[in-house]
């Protein structure tokens, strides 16, 4: 299809366990950002790339979590440890340049943490 | 830092009355304004957006204008559907990231 794509859909992690999450943007986009969404907060911007580098990580809760974009393309958000805290859905996000344009979002990972 | 508050819901509407999401902001420059939506089971989409002051966005019969006096961007409708029924998240974009606001959700009924 032509949206952003996010997998897996669900995922359920014991505490202490690493997951990785991946994101597929529309092609040609070369901003990618991803977002956590916690029941009654808001979306909480976690990174951005342009291209394959990362210009601001500045929401990145904790060293537990990390992010990569490879080829301009595909990226995936690792979380090690995790916490119950970490339990959310993340969200990818991905735009032709920047978020002054139109972004178009994934239909996010649901993360449960038992 | 730049933010985004708006009117905690949940706003429950008759079909046909008229629809005002309240959001304000706080930026130190001048931020690019939106209203996404998240309708039940899909991802955010755009729903409008105003880039300066004055400007007004719209789109399927949404209205919202990016008033810099007021720091505001509230969003309107004139008449809502069962089918608007989902969380409404206001948005502002300065840099290169988008500052969101909690969401509200509005519930439509028939």
């Amino acid at each position: 299809g032509a949206g952003v794509s996010q997998s897996p859909s669900n995922k359920v992690t014991e505490k202490g366990k690493d997951v990785e999450l991946r994101c597929d943007p529309i092609s040609g986009h070369t901003a990618l950002y991803w977002y956590r969404q916690s029941l009654g907060q808001g979306l909480e911007f976690l990174i951005y790339f342009q291209g394959n580098s990362a210009p601001d990580k500045s929401g990145l809760p904790s060293d537990r979590f990390s992010a990569e974009r490879t080829g301009g393309s595909v990226s995936t958000l690792t979380i090690q440890r995790t916490q119950q805290e970490d339990s959310a859905v993340y969200l990818c996000a991905s735009s032709l340049e920047r978020m002054n344009t139109e972004a178009f979002f994934g239909q996010g990972t649901r993360l449960t943490v038992v | 830092g730049d933010s985004v508050t708006q009117m905690e819901g949940p706003v429950t509407l008759s079909e046909e009355a008229f629809l005002t999401i309240n959001c304000t902001y706080t930026a130190t420059g001048y931020p690019s304004l939106f209203w996404y939506v998240q309708y039940p089971g899909e991802g955010l989409q755009l729903l409008l957006k105003a880039t300066k002051a004055d400007d007004k966005g719209s789109n399927k019969g949404f209205e919202a204008t990016y008033r810099k006096e007021t720091t505001s961007f509230h969003l309107e409708k004139g008449s809502v559907q069962v089918s608007d029924s989902a969380v409404y998240f206001c948005a502002l974009s300065e840099t290169d990231k988008l500052i969101f606001g909690t969401g509200t959700r509005l519930q439509v009924f028939p």
